[in-house]
């Protein structure tokens, strides 16, 4: 069995401040990777995913993620962060099976 | 803009009612799925169509039924739900050829249960 594992539940952070997310994940097969947003009373919106090739893959809104098999993580990165950032981020994985295995989320705050 | 709608946004039922979620994409994609997301949690896999065949069910109470009559359409039929299936339901769709693809979400439905 697959499984993500988001640590930090809350990550407050000043605006313009740099911000990682991170996701750790475990899986016995080949995994595909991504990361989504959720704004208040939305779905969810991908921000990016790594589905094979270059380990670092840059998303929509500045953010990026490199993938580490070695360390089984994917954390989430951006340089500067703004308040329009703040929001509930997941991570996710598939195996090939089409079906997403989320982590718990990060709430991340930021503050003027 | 969101490429997968949901209707309704919101919905209140009672236990003994019957009533359908819809959701509908235009993208041309052949895999859909159904998820329940709890307040505060992540969403879980309910359902999984895949050429208008249901392909996954998440070992889901058979009082959701799930209907694929097209390419662009999913229904959720619901009867006889309890106070705990209040939760929001998503859906979203992906390409199914290519190997795996991103899902694209709706912004869900929020159903409360009286």
């Amino acid at each position: 069995a697959q499984s993500v594992t988001q640590l930090d539940s809350q990550v407050p952070v000043f605006e313009e401040a740099p911000v990682e997310l991170r996701c750790n994940y475990s899986s016995s097969v080949s995994v595909y990777l991504f990361w989504y947003v959720q704004y208040p009373n939305q779905g969810l919106q991908l921000l990016l995913k790594y589905l094979s090739g270059s380990t670092l893959v840059k998303g929509i809104n500045g953010f990026e993620a490199e993938f580490n098999k070695s360390q089984t993580s994917f954390h989430l990165r951006k340089p500067s962060v703004h308040i329009s950032d703040t929001a509930e981020y997941f991570c996710a994985l598939d195996t090939g099976r089409r079906a997403l295995t989320f982590g718990s989320g990060t709430r991340l705050q930021v503050q003027p | 803009d969101t490429e997968v709608t949901q209707t309704p946004k919101h919905l209140v039922m009672g236990m003994t009612n019957k009533k359908s979620l819809k959701c509908e994409q235009h993208m041309g994609h052949r895999a859909m799925y159904w998820y329940k997301q709890k307040a505060k949690k992540p969403p879980e896999l309910m359902f999984v169509y895949s050429y208008e065949k249901l392909s996954i069910n998440e070992s889901v109470p058979s009082r959701f039924s799930p209907e694929c009559p097209n390419s662009s359409l999913l229904n959720l039929h619901l009867h006889a739900l309890q106070p705990e299936d209040s939760a929001l339901y998503l859906c979203a769709s992906s390409q199914e050829s290519g190997g795996v693809q991103p899902q694209h979400f709706g912004d869900g439905t929020r159903l409360s249960i009286l």
